[in-house]
């Protein structure tokens, strides 16, 4: 058990342009999270995978957000034209499935992505 | 709307001492679960502690305990015995799965400093 990975650890870019995060979960969790959090605030809910499919979208997650999952392992989250609004940290976090241990999700180290 | 208060921005203790962290929260649900959450600096969030709100008993953790007042919609976070390395933001979170979502809400969280 590696724990919840997260990459890169910071990303410095220009407004405009876009961004890739990546987050690789505990091998045997099959729930994926993101997670946005600005300064002074608590973690947001953007969305959440259960193996491959995509099963929910907090309003936050805007047209220029997408986060796959593909084949249920590691996950994207893609900022495509990046706005100074966008700087936070973006953070993944995995759980089990339900029955055993859901609910309590490990969390990565988190992604900054800071916008110029 | 499903919200966490914590109204205690930042308190500090003196090591070895005992200190409660405040939390309420809002929902119409009956059935959810509570999280209090640690996020050390420049460090990843860990689970500190969870009740189920089914139950009545309150939960511990060694030197971690929670107050919990389902009628109050009450879930104080006491650490007894502080210790320098509890330095860290802690976070008050609950789920509902409220129409099968997955979201954790979280608060603003709490600041603590632990003294020497």
């Amino acid at each position: 058990d590696t724990g919840v990975s997260q990459n890169p650890r910071h990303k410095i870019t220009k407004r405009g342009q876009n961004v890739t995060f990546r987050c690789d979960p505990i091998s045997e969790h099959n729930r994926l999270y993101w997670y946005r959090q600005t300064l002074g605030q608590g973690p947001e809910f953007l969305t959440y995978f259960q193996n491959e499919a995509q099963l929910e979208k907090s309003r936050l997650l805007s047209d220029r957000f997408s986060a796959e999952r593909p084949k249920g392992s590691f996950s994207t989250l893609e900022i495509q034209r990046t706005e100074q609004g966008d700087s936070a940290m973006y953070l993944c976090a995995s759980s089990r499935p339900r029955g055993s241990g859901a609910n309590v999700l490990t969390f990565g180290a988190g992604s900054r992505l800071t916008v110029l | 709307a499903q919200t966490v208060t914590q109204s205690q921005p930042e308190m500090s203790v003196q090591e070895a001492e005992t200190v409660t962290l405040s939390c309420t929260y809002d929902t119409s649900e009956s059935n959810y679960y509570l999280f209090w959450y640690k996020q050390p600096p420049s460090r990843q969030m860990i689970l500190v502690i969870r009740q189920e709100a089914y139950k009545q008993q309150n939960a511990t953790e060694n030197r971690f305990s929670v107050n919990f007042q389902k009628a109050a919609k009450s879930f104080s976070l006491k650490i007894s015995d502080s210790q320098l390395g509890d330095t860290a933001m802690y976070f008050c979170a609950f789920t509902t799965h409220q129409g099968g979502s997955e979201k954790l809400v979280f608060g603003k969280g709490t600041k603590l400093t632990v003294n020497p």
